[in-house]
This record gives structure tokens, sequence and C-alpha cells, in this order.
């Protein structure tokens, strides 16, 4: 069965210092990785997605996310952090086949100035 | 840009009323979903909807939960007989329908549902 983890719950940077969130997951084929960032009150945005082809993938707001087959890894990095960056952050899996997605729980980011 | 939109943001039910949570997805999309998020836990699946029916559904979509497509832009989740335990935030997504791979889903604002 699919999953995902996220192993930081809360991750506090300064503003300014770059950031690197940590996913790992577990599926037996060929997974198609999402990050998606939650402002509060918000909806859930689409950050990044990796399908297939480079392994580092480059999104929106500055975010990038590199795949490591061998680590089961997609971690997202951000060279510098934003005050605006604070949100809570979700790594998502899908299958090759079908559309139902397994996310990690979470990693809350807060930015202090 | 186009985008998924909800209504209402917050719903407010008494235990065992009906609730029906709605959802226009992106005009070109054709693949619908449900998700959920309780407090404080992960986001789960629900529920997809393709070609006007159920493509796949969790162990979590029982048989209180229905999905329909009323018509050509609204997509609609009901409770019929809301819990104490439906109490989330209900998350509709869409996405083109490619043809393999996993598309691409777009999120709703989401609707926070409380069951009292």
């Amino acid at each position: 069965a699919q999953s995902v983890t996220q192993p930081d719950i809360h991750i506090t940077v300064s503003e300014g210092a770059s950031l690197e969130l940590r996913c790992n997951y577990s599926y037996g084929a060929t997974p198609y990785l999402f990050w998606y960032v939650q402002s509060p009150g918000q909806g859930l945005q689409l950050l990044l997605k990796y399908f297939s082809g480079d392994t580092l993938v480059q999104g929106i707001k500055g975010f990038e996310a590199e795949f490591k087959r061998s680590q089961s890894s997609f971690n997202l990095r951000k060279p510098s952090v934003h005050w605006s960056d604070a949100a809570e952050y979700f790594c998502a899996v899908g299958p090759e086949y079908g559309n139902k997605l397994v996310f990690g729980a979470g990693t809350i980011l807060r930015v202090k100035s | 840009e186009p985008e998924v939109t909800q209504t209402p943001s917050h719903q407010v039910t008494q235990m065992g009323q009906e609730v029906i949570l709605r959802c226009v997805p992106i005009s070109n999309h054709l693949y619908f979903y449900w998700y959920r998020q309780i407090l404080g836990q992960k986001v789960e699946f629900l529920v997809s909807f393709y070609n006007n029916e159920i493509s796949e559904k969790s162990e979590i979509f029982d048989d209180q939960f229905s999905v329909e497509r009323p018509d050509g832009s609204n997509f609609t989740l009901k409770i019929r007989s809301t819990k104490l335990e439906d109490s989330a935030m209900y998350f509709c997504a869409s996405s083109e329908a490619l043809m393999q791979g996993t598309d691409t889903q777009y999120f709703g604002p989401g609707t926070r549902l409380t069951v009292l």
C-alpha cells in the first residue's frame, strides 16, 4: 500500500534562511509525487510535481524538489524563505494508473523575523 | 486562472441531518474528487468520479455518502445522516483526466463541516 511520511511536524526557520522539508514515500511502482501548500483558511495549492524525467523539479514561489529513488525521498527546498511562506506543506503520492492521492501528515512551517 | 470553488465555506448541522456540499470544478476538467481532513489528521481520499459514475472510493465512503453531477457545472457530496465524526474540512478537486499517469489535481478552498 502507498504511504507518505513527513517526519517533521513543525519546522521554524529564520526569514532569509534556507529550507528543506522532508518527504519519504512507500510505493511499489513508479510514483507520481506532489507537493501542496495550505495557507490558513485556504485550500491546497500545488507547488510542484514529479512524473518522470529530470529528478530536480522546479515549482512556483521559488520552490524546488528532488526525487531520489534510492532513498524513496522527494524533499522540498527553498534557498531563501520569506515570511509569506509560513503555511502547512503536504507531500502526496499518486499511482501510475488511477487518481487517488495519498497524503503525508503535513509539516507546519513557521518563519521568524 | 481557473479555480475550483466550493460552497458553503462553513456548514454547521445537527447530528442526523442531511448535508450537501457543493463544488464547481474547473470547466474543462473531467475527473472530480472529494477528500476530507479531520482536524489534526491527514488529508484522506473519499471518492473519484468520472463520466457520471464513481471510479474509485475509499472505505470511508460508505452508504451514508453519495456524489452527483446534477448539471454541467456542479459536483456535490451528500451525507445522508451526519455523525459527529463527519466533522472535518471537505475538499473538492478536479483534474483533466489524462490517459496515463496521475492527473494533477486542483483543489478548492474547502468546506468546514461541523456536526453538533
